[in-house]
């Protein structure tokens, strides 16, 4: 398997504009998590589904922020409208199930907000 | 929802020394604690983890100990090699499972050749 692959793995936008950031977790994997990673607040998580059903969203900051898991291997995290503060590196990842372990990371997609 | 602590934030030690970086968490139902290596511009890997069902683990040079009790647990490394040098993050997992991974800030582990 390759992994969690997470899509653009850079992103330099302009405050206001739209961001849509991709993840594709393991196969077979049945959770999966968005995370956001800054000096300031280290690893927050943002959001986790389970068998594609959200069931924690109480990280996103503001309703500038959304995600969806459309099906069992795919997900998006969409800023919209984006602002400085958003620029972070945006990790997601994916477990077998929620007890299993490993949660498994994917490369990060950088995003600056200018 | 679950706060996990770590500290400290940075520490340095001289090649071949223990490290040690100490987390505390505040949901009594979390039960399994993982230990994650992130290196500069890497995404985080699993290193170790443990269970509320075992007070210690042990893989080579790195052991983890957990007390329930006390709602602590501990990351080890012994004889501490250049490549140790990362930022590691402890994490805690509550409500079984319901409510993800909570981790800590992180400890920027610098070795000293």
């Amino acid at each position: 398997d390759a992994g969690v692959i997470q899509s653009p793995r850079h992103e330099v936008t302009e405050m206001g504009q739209e961001v849509t950031l991709r993840c594709k977790p393991i196969s077979g994997h049945n959770s999966l998590f968005w995370y956001r990673q800054t000096m300031m607040r280290g690893l927050e998580l943002l959001i986790y589904f389970n068998n594609n059903v959200p069931i924690d969203d109480s990280g996103m900051p503001e309703d500038r922020f959304s995600a969806k898991m459309p099906n069992a291997s795919f997900s998006t995290l969409k800023i919209q409208p984006s602002e400085p503060r958003d620029s972070a590196v945006y990790f997601c990842a994916s477990i077998l199930t929620v007890n299993t372990g490993e949660l498994f990371f994917g490369e990060g997609s950088r995003l600056t907000v200018l | 929802g679950e706060n996990v602590e770590q500290h400290p934030s940075t520490l340095s030690v001289q090649e071949g020394d223990s490290a040690v970086i100490k987390c505390t968490y505040s949901d009594s139902a979390s039960n399994y604690f993982p230990w994650y290596k992130q290196e500069l511009g890497k995404r985080p890997q699993l290193i170790i983890d443990i269970r509320s069902n075992v007070g210690e683990k042990k893989d080579q040079r790195i052991a983890v100990t957990l007390n329930k009790t006390a709602k602590h647990f501990s990351l080890h490394i012994t004889e501490t090699q250049p490549e140790d040098s990362a930022v590691y993050f402890c994490a805690a997992m509550s409500g079984g499972g319901a409510d993800g991974l909570t981790f800590g800030k992180g400890t920027h582990l610098i070795i000293q050749p």
